[in-house]
């Protein structure tokens, strides 16, 4: 079986920009997460898609938003980039809701905001 | 809400040694607990977790963690510790009647040296 894969791996957008970062899901997964790992910081939860629906937000402004697909891949869209976007951005697959589920992480897309 | 406090951003310790990783977490519900390992450059991969059970649960590679609930309390050790151990370890919760997302803190460098 494929695990999670992202792309791109790094990324740099010049602030005001948008951005779109893709996610592949492991296989058999029907939920996809987007974390933000700023330097030296956990991840922060930006929110959940489930079965093409988004299931579940963090405390992050509209200009981020994502979509899932038919095949249960996903996109993480930002716009109007601002430096503080600057971080590492995490993909988790997961099978279902429940919160006892093992979540799968991709490698992560770099993203700087020069 | 959860919150989850790892006190200590950088342990530094010997090959060979034992080595302690404090989670303390805060929450009015139920929730799962989770520790995750990052290497490098890489995405994040679930060491071990609580669900229900016994307190006591053990990885693959010799780490060990222990849910006390009086203490709200979920500490990581290992025995004696490789360089090869030498990450970033994030303690995780999980609310147990809700959907999927993960609550991390700020994770704690651990230095193995030689």
């Amino acid at each position: 079986e494929t695990g999670v894969t992202q792309s791109p791996t790094h990324l740099i957008k010049t602030r005001g920009q948008q951005v779109t970062l893709r996610c592949s899901s492991q296989s058999g997964h029907n939920t996809v997460s987007w974390y933000q790992q700023a330097l030296g910081q956990g991840p922060q939860f930006i929110f959940q898609y489930y079965r093409e629906e988004e299931n579940g937000r963090g405390n992050f402004p509209p200009r981020f938003s994502g979509l899932q697909f038919p095949n249960y891949s996903s996109e993480l869209n930002v716009n109007a980039l601002e430096l503080d976007d600057s971080a590492l951005y995490l993909c988790a697959s997961n099978m279902g809701l429940a919160a006892n589920t093992e979540a799968f992480f991709g490698q992560g897309t770099r993203l700087t905001v020069v | 809400a959860q919150s989850v406090t790892q006190l200590d951003s950088q342990v530094p310790v010997f090959e060979e040694a034992p080595v302690e990783l404090r989670c303390n977490y805060s929450s009015s519900v139920s929730v799962y607990l989770f520790w995750y390992v990052q290497y490098p450059n890489q995405g994040l991969q679930l060491l071990l977790k609580y669900l229900s059970g016994s307190t006591l649960v053990e990885s693959i590679n010799g780490f060990e963690a222990e849910f006390n609930k009086s203490q709200t309390s979920f500490h990581l050790r290992k025995p004696s510790v490789h360089i090869s151990d030498t990450a970033e370890y994030f303690c995780a919760v999980s609310e147990v009647d809700s959907s999927y997302k993960l609550i991390f803190g700020s994770g704690t460098r651990l230095l193995v040296r030689p």
